[in-house]
């Protein structure tokens, strides 16, 4: 079975510092890869999504992940982040012919001014 | 907007009781998903249907847990005998099956107390 690993659980950063968030997943086959936010008050929205092709991927708000297949690592990643990134992110994997999305645990990120 | 919709946002019930919950998700789409997410966890998968077929379920889902999706439109969850432990946000997705890329599009969500 699948799974997703995000090691970092609470995240607190000043406003402008970069962002580095860990995924790790098992599953030995093809996948397709997900980060997805969750603003506080509102509903689990998609980042962005690698499915095949060039392993950096770009997303809404600056953001961008690497998918690092000999790592089973998909880390997102902000250059430089606003207060407004507040929020929890989830990684998420599928297989390539699953029907179900895997979630990590979640890490919360608090950007403060 | 067009977005999935969940009903009720909130429910308080103790325990013992019946709950049900409705979803109704974005038109087009011929995938629908349930979730649970609790407290500092990330969304476990429940259930899912294609159109009005049920394909797969977890076995987090007791034999307390009823999911129905009748004409392939809006879906149902029900939890009979409600105990503490099901004390969750339920969540909705849905999608569309062309190319399998698996992105979801989710409610708000659910969320359960079961005093």
């Amino acid at each position: 079975a699948q799974s997703v690993s995000q090691h970092n659980h609470h995240v607190i950063l000043s406003e402008a510092a970069s962002l580095e968030l860990g995924c790790n997943y098992s599953y030995g086959g093809t996948v397709n890869l997900f980060w997805y936010v969750q603003y506080p008050g509102q509903h689990l929205q998609l980042l962005l999504k690698y499915f095949s092709g060039d392993p950096l991927v770009k997303g809404i708000k600056g953001f961008e992940a690497e998918f690092i297949k000999s790592k089973f690592s998909f880390n997102l990643r902000k250059p430089s982040v606003q207060w407004s990134d507040t929020a929890e992110y989830f990684c998420a994997v599928n297989s390539g012919t699953a029907s179900k999305l895997t979630f990590g645990t979640g890490t919360r990120l608090q950007v403060t001014l | 907007d067009t977005g999935v919709s969940q009903d009720p946002r909130h429910k308080i019930t103790k325990r013992g009781q019946n709950v049900t919950f409705r979803c109704d998700p974005i038109s087009e789409h011929n995938r629908l998903y349930w979730y649970r997410q609790t407290l500092g966890q990330g969304p476990e998968f429940l259930t899912y249907f294609q159109n009005e077929a049920q394909l797969e379920k977890s076995r987090l889902l007791s034999d307390r847990f009823s999911a129905e999706r009748p004409k392939g439109s809006f879906s149902t969850l029900e939890i009979q005998r409600t105990e503490q432990g099901d004390s969750a946000m339920y969540l909705c997705a849905s999608t569309r099956t062309v190319a399998n890329t698996g992105e979801l599009f989710f409610g708000e969500g659910s969320r359960l107390t079961v005093l």
